[in-house]
């Protein structure tokens, strides 16, 4: 089964400190994506990536790195955490056939 | 936004009710994505209904597709406690892997 793992689970940050918040797959897909989900807003794509070493902006960048150093794990970077950054951020996988994406457990962050 | 406004709501039914939730998008897509999500947890696909299908079937799930009112709607049949969850529809807009998500219905079903 497809499994899509995330760290940490949850974290408490500073405003203007550096925030790392990890993926890992080991479905062997392609595609990896990072979103956050708000009250009321559902699922925002913010950064995707289809090829280890190479990311896209996707419809929220602004405020947030992402990095792909292999094709196992995905990286979401906040360089100077915000206030508005508190959110729940969830990473996912897909592989370059179908459309199913697989979803990790998420990371709720607290921006402090 | 993608979305139509009736995509956010909030629905209780009580168990072996029938429910259905409507979503409406804005770009061309070919296909809608039905995800469901349970409480702390990543969602998860139940449902993927392509623009050459009106309908699909899967279990107590239904989906139907609506390409010239870009709408689709999830039915439940005979609602279940453990059918309780946040449900999405989603869109890849022009084929592209870039999932846009509704705002969500969320589902309380009471015994």
């Amino acid at each position: 089964e497809a499994a899509v793992t995330q760290s940490p689970r949850s974290k408490v940050a500073v405003t203007g400190g550096k925030v790392t918040l990890s993926c890992h797959q080991t479905n062997n897909h392609d595609y990896m994506y990072w979103y956050r989900q708000d009250t009321g807003h559902g699922l925002r794509l913010i950064h995707y990536s289809y090829v280890a070493d190479s990311t896209e902006k996707g419809d929220i960048p602004d405020g947030y790195k992402a990095s792909r150093p292999s094709q196992e794990n995905f990286s979401l970077i906040l360089e100077l955490a915000s206030l508005s950054q508190t959110a729940v951020y969830f990473c996912a996988s897909s592989d370059g056939t179908g459309y199913e994406q697989y979803f990790g457990p998420g990371t709720r962050l607290t921006v402090l | 936004s993608q979305w139509g406004e009736e995509n956010l709501q909030a629905l209780s039914i009580q168990e072996g009710e029938d429910v259905t939730m409507n979503c409406s998008y804005k770009t061309y897509t070919t296909v809608v994505h039905w995800y469901r999500q349970d409480s702390g947890r990543g969602p998860a696909l139940i449902i993927l209904i392509r623009s050459n299908e009106r309908e699909k079937r899967s279990g107590r799930l239904r989906a139907t597709l609506d390409t010239s009112s870009q709408s689709s709607s999830l039915s439940i049949t005979a609602a279940q406690c453990e059918d309780t969850a946040v449900y999405f529809c989603a869109t890849a807009p022009g084929n592209t892997r870039k999932l846009i998500f509704g705002l969500g219905t969320t589902l309380q079903v009471q015994p």
